[in-house]
């Protein structure tokens, strides 16, 4: 186990909706990025918080946002849901001794209708 | 830009038997280069990294993998496969932007059978 915590485990929404997606950071880190991770493919890079502050972004439209609060904890938001929104979402936490060692949580499957 | 291939969809394997799982990358300057495991229902595990050093890193559940600048690889490696090592395997380069943004491969299944 990493210490690692996402809720909720699975989601179901229609097209259009918004969803927010829960993470809790591993005791002593400072730092969480989101992954999407679709069928098939390996995960990419949404962003990346560091002491509340986006640090980082991927290829993702603004309609992807995120908020980390101050015991390191994070959301993840996402508004107008499209069909290919559909994946497994992956919180993964790290300090800032450990290069590219991320610990994930086990995600969000969201399944958008 | 930099950018991570898996060039196996799937490698089977018998247990007791050594496995390899490929992995070659490109970038423009020098690699940070990780191996991640997923089993089902879970999110990746770290297995191990290479940074700097020597090209052979060790890493856990007695994976290691060997790091060849000249051919750009990374591949992962095992002596003797155990059954419980069946999963999904993502090879993963850091990004050059310094945050840590991992570019991960398409990830290749592992099968082990008894």
């Amino acid at each position: 186990e990493t210490g690692v915590t996402q809720s909720p485990t699975h989601l179901i929404k229609t097209r259009g909706q918004q969803v927010t997606l829960r993470c809790s950071s591993q005791s002593g880190h400072n730092t969480v990025s989101w992954y999407q991770q679709a069928l098939g493919q390996g995960p990419q890079f949404i962003f990346q918080y560091y002491r509340e502050e986006e640090n980082g972004r991927g290829n993702f439209p603004p309609r992807f946002s995120g908020l980390q609060f101050p015991n390191y904890s994070s959301e993840l938001n996402v508004n107008a849901l499209e069909l290919d929104d559909s994946a497994l979402y992956l919180c993964a936490s790290s300090s800032g001794a450990g290069v590219g060692k991320l610990f994930f949580g086990s995600g969000t499957q969201l399944s958008v209708l | 830009a930099q950018s991570v291939a898996q060039p196996e969809d799937q490698v089977n394997v018998a247990e007791g038997n050594p496995l390899t799982v490929k992995c070659t990358y490109s970038v423009s300057g020098n690699p940070y280069l990780f191996w991640y495991v997923q089993y089902p229902n879970r999110g990746l595990q770290f297995l191990l990294k290479y940074i700097t050093g020597d090209n052979l890193v060790k890493g856990s559940y007695g994976f290691e993998a060997e790091f060849n600048k000249s051919q750009t690889s990374f591949h992962l490696k095992k002596p003797s496969a155990l059954v419980s090592d069946s999963a999904l395997y993502f090879c993963a380069v850091r990004d050059e932007g310094g945050y840590n943004k991992l570019i991960f491969g398409a990830g290749t299944r592992l099968a082990v059978h008894p």
